[in-house]
């Protein structure tokens, strides 16, 4: 399968932990997009790469943040020092990056869950 | 902040029925997007509309844009079981278009 893939499907924490997600994206795709989904609400931007490159951040993405793409392939997003309010699902995104305006694949999310 | 909203929230229908949904945005796009979520699940794509088009269908979906009014439509058709799910508009923002921002969605149950 060459799907957007995420890993892990669920993560629980306890709150002050530190928790990594990882994202592989479709194989020929340059942009890589994060985003954050709370329940029964549309997801929310947090950032997005083209290639390594981290070209835009939202100011949902606090310091405690932070999202690399060390050889624009696969991705990581880092939430240090976790909070409740942190619990939602964790969505990667890909695209192919030739063009402006192009249409997302999405993974199936990591759902975090911070007690 | 989100800038485009969905309406209704929630709709209930009958197999068979049609289900429509509205979708209103703020600032001038060039385009607007529909996606669909099925439960704990991540979105799919279906359907991309450009400004310069009033109307799009792919199979059982139809999809309006008013410019003028800053609003979309989503039709299904003919609906069936297995196209409850969570309905998302999205519109660019930035110059280039390549951040998507969503709206609050539309969760939509067809009854067998």
């Amino acid at each position: 399968d060459t799907g957007v893939s995420q890993n892990p499907r669920h993560k629980i924490t306890k709150r002050g932990q530190n928790v990594t997600f990882r994202c592989d994206p479709i194989s020929e795709h340059n942009r890589l997009y994060w985003y954050r989904q709370t329940l029964g609400q549309g997801p929310e931007f947090l950032t997005y790469f083209q290639n390594e490159a981290q070209l835009e951040k939202s100011r949902l993405l606090s310091d405690r943040f932070s999202a690399e793409r060390p050889k624009g392939s696969f991705s990581t997003l880092e939430i240090q020092r976790t909070e409740q309010g942190d619990s939602a699902m964790y969505l990667c995104a890909s695209s192919l990056g030739q063009y402006d305006n192009e249409k997302l694949f999405f993974g199936s999310g990591t759902q975090l869950s911070v007690l | 902040s989100q800038q485009g909203e969905e309406d209704p929230q929630a709709l209930s229908i009958q197999e068979g029925e049609n289900a429509t949904m509205n979708c209103s945005y703020k600032t001038s796009i060039n385009n607007l997007q529909w996606y669909r979520q099925n439960s704990g699940r991540g979105l799919v794509h279906l359907i991309l509309i450009r400004s310069n088009e009033r109307e799009k269908h792919s199979g059982r979906l139809r999809v309006t844009l008013d410019t003028s009014k800053k609003s979309s439509s989503l039709l299904i058709t003919a609906s069936r079981a297995a196209d409850t799910a969570s309905y998302f508009c999205a519109t660019p923002l930035g110059a280039a278009g390549n951040k998507l921002t969503f709206g609050g969605g539309t969760r939509v149950l067809v009854k067998p």
